[in-house]
């Protein structure tokens, strides 16, 4: 039982340069999380997903793209890497919306140049 | 605007004392508030929960607290232990809405 698994686990980009991030998850979790953790900051939502096929915005989305085709996976997407975008990534999963603890991966280190 | 302050980015404790750690919040009105652990280049790892209509929670050597009123939550670790030493996070829970505060960073000496 894996948990959250994300890949890469590091990753330099050029400016410019796009990737995907994956997140798999072996807990038939429903819910899907992606974050950023910036130095000083908490962490903050980029996107997440309610379900296979669904995805919605969270609170920083700009620059990122997300997708849901199996409920296992979630995928995250820099079409156009900036600098900004310097940052530790997590995926998370959970059971439900509230009241329901967050299962994390140990985050992709990204750095774009 | 919505705000989620944890007291000091560090804490430097002795091994046996209490460590108590503190969660403000403002313009918020979550229904639950979560205690995670984050080790360095690790994940958060989910700790405890506490509904807004507990006033305390407790499991093994960890206590939390939940005080809508002053919109804090207080969290001890008892008897703490190097291997407490840790960065530990509040996050306020509504919804599909979680906020996590910026943690703070533990250090139990021996």
């Amino acid at each position: 039982n894996a948990g959250v698994t994300q890949t890469p686990k590091f990753r330099v980009l050029k400016t410019g340069q796009s990737m995907t991030l994956l997140c798999a998850q072996d807990m038939n979790h429903e819910y899907m999380y992606w974050y950023r953790q910036d130095p000083g900051m908490g962490l903050r939502l980029i996107h997440y997903s309610v379900g296979e096929g669904t995805t919605a915005k969270g609170e920083v989305p700009d620059g990122y793209n997300v997708s849901r085709l199996k409920k296992q996976n979630f995928l995250l997407g820099l079409e156009s890497a900036a600098p900004s975008q310097t940052s530790v990534y997590f995926c998370a999963s959970s059971a439900g919306s509230s009241n329901q603890p967050q299962h994390f991966g140990d985050g992709t280190r990204l750095s774009i140049l | 605007s919505q705000k989620i302050e944890q007291n000091s980015e560090a804490l430097n404790i002795q091994e046996g004392k209490t460590a108590t750690l503190t969660c403000n919040y403002t313009n918020y009105s979550p229904a639950y508030l979560q205690w995670y652990r984050q080790d360095p280049g690790r994940g958060p790892v989910f700790l405890l929960l506490i509904r807004e209509n507990e006033k305390e929670k407790r499991k093994e050597r960890l206590k939390v607290t939940f005080d809508t009123t002053l919109k804090q939550s207080l969290f001890h670790i008892t008897a703490s232990q190097p291997a407490d030493s840790a960065t530990y996070l509040c996050a306020l829970d509504s919804s599909w809405d979680m906020r996590f505060g910026a943690g703070t960073r533990l250090t139990v000496k021996p």
